[in-house]
């Protein structure tokens, strides 16, 4: 069966470092990859995708690459800040519709 | 835009009551899916729609969940009766698709909180 898993349940990093959460699958060919970010009580908010033909993607303090044979994605948060801490979620979709989301990783910046 | 809209934002009911949730999408927006969240389980998903059609409903957990489409501005999610372990948040989520080369981005609503009692 389908499978997603995230590196920990919990990371904690101080305040300026990078932050690197994994998300590695098995079973699933996914035609692309993307993370969203969840704060309590609030429901995910998409951040990045990411295709099964690209390697590697930006967007400001965020990027996530893909590596299809590792079957595995790295999410980055260079120069963290505590307004990151979160929980992160990636998310993996095929050709059809079939939209399968990781347990998560609660990111807490400290100060 | 509103953003996805969901009510109530809180419920809190008695074992064996009935409990209805309710979507409003995002406008343009053609796929709906129905989650549920809990600290055991994670996000799961429920149903999906697709152009109004229930297109796979094979997280239902039981019979006593349904979920209806009526047309493209709402959607509702019953469950009948009630039970302590329906407790978590359920979210609801739009996008837009249209084709194998599309990608799902998925819009969420804030969420129900149901507690049963």
């Amino acid at each position: 069966s389908q499978k997603i898993e995230q590196n920990s349940e919990a990371l904690n990093i101080q305040e300026g470092k990078t932050a690197t959460l994994t998300c590695n699958y098995t079973n699933y060919s996914p035609a692309y990859l993307q993370w969203y970010r969840q704060d309590p009580g609030r429901g995910p908010v998409f951040l990045l995708l990411i295709r099964e033909n690209e390697k590697e993607k930006r967007k400001e303090r965020l990027k996530v690459t893909f590596d299809t044979t590792l079957k595995q994605s790295l999410f980055h948060i260079t120069a963290s800040q505590p307004a990151d801490s979160a929980t992160y979620l990636c998310a993996l979709g095929d050709r059809g519709q079939n939209f399968v989301f990781g347990p998560g990783t609660r990111l807490s910046v400290l100060p | 835009d509103a953003g996805v809209i969901q009510s109530p934002r809180h419920e809190v009911t008695e074992m064996g009551q009935e409990v209805t949730l309710r979507c409003k999408p995002i406008s343009g927006h053609n796929s709906l899916f129905w989650y549920r969240q809990t600290m055991m389980r994670g996000l799961e998903l429920l149903i999906y729609f697709n152009n109004n059609v229930p297109i796979d409903d094979s997280g239902m957990p039981e019979d006593r969940f349904s979920a209806k489409m009526p047309n493209a501005s709402f959607s509702t999610l019953k469950i009948q009766p009630s039970e302590p372990r329906d407790s978590a948040v359920y979210f609801c989520a739009s996008s837009f698709w249209w084709d194998s080369a599309s990608t799902d981005t998925q819009y969420f609503g804030p969420g129900t909180r149901l507690t049963v009692l």
